[in-house]
């Protein structure tokens, strides 16, 4: 079963607009990493925060990490329309051993 | 653009055939995972090898097999294919087994079985 789980399914914006993805998960992680993945291609990692992290900036991106609720946000701010793709959330649970294991995403689809 | 490159692009296979696919890790990197990931679907891990061992395996049957080469390629075998089995193949490679870092993916193998 999926360990994470990303809302919403699907989000649809106006390039310029901020775009915020949520994943939950079940079980005590080390680790949570962000993906991104243009129309069936290869992931691209975004940004990893550690289990001992709150918050974490990239760029236009910012992320945050609630171990208390099991749950991280992605936000991206002022999006353009190359932002549009899947955005996965991926843990790495303390018995997990060496899998990452990822929800099932969220498409965003920017419009210009 | 990583450096993991994954051959072949495409594969069309018809059901109860055998299919290899290939994964170039990253220079520098030991070790290789790979994922399916069905439509519409996260990926799903299959297993990691590190060092040529296997290092991990996830709720997959063992007609799905891999190895990893000293020099840290790996393939992915799958044997008697089911219509299930189609799905984007995707390998991953890191410097250590460790989660703590992140993984660079290839642009996966897109196999359909008919």
């Amino acid at each position: 079963s999926q360990q994470g789980e990303e809302d919403p399914q699907a989000l649809s914006i106006q390039e310029g607009e901020n775009a915020t993805m949520n994943c939950s998960y079940k079980t005590s992680i080390n680790n949570l990493q962000w993906y991104r993945q243009n129309s069936g291609r290869g992931l691209v990692h975004l940004i990893l925060i550690r289990s001992n992290e709150r918050e974490k900036h990239s760029g236009r991106l910012r992320v945050t990490l609630d171990t208390s609720k099991k749950s991280s946000s992605l936000l991206i701010t002022a999006s353009r329309a190359a932002d549009t793709a899947s955005y996965f959330c991926a843990t790495d649970g303390r018995t997990s051993g060496s899998r990452l294991t990822f929800g099932e995403g969220t498409q965003l689809t920017v419009n210009p | 653009e990583t450096g993991v490159t994954q051959s072949p692009t495409h594969l069309i296979k018809t059901r109860g055939q055998q299919v290899t696919l290939r994964c170039s890790s990253q220079s520098g990197h030991n070790t290789v995972s790979w994922y399916q990931q069905a439509l519409g679907q996260g990926p799903q891990f299959i297993f990691q090898y590190y060092r040529e061992e296997e290092n991990g395996r996830g709720n997959f049957p063992p007609r799905f097999s891999g190895l990893q080469f000293p020099n840290y390629s790996s393939e992915l075998n799958v044997n008697a294919l089911e219509l299930d089995d189609s799905a984007l193949y995707l390998c991953a490679s890191s410097p250590e087994p460790t989660l703590a870092v992140r993984q660079f993916f290839g642009p996966g193998t897109r196999l359909t079985v008919l």
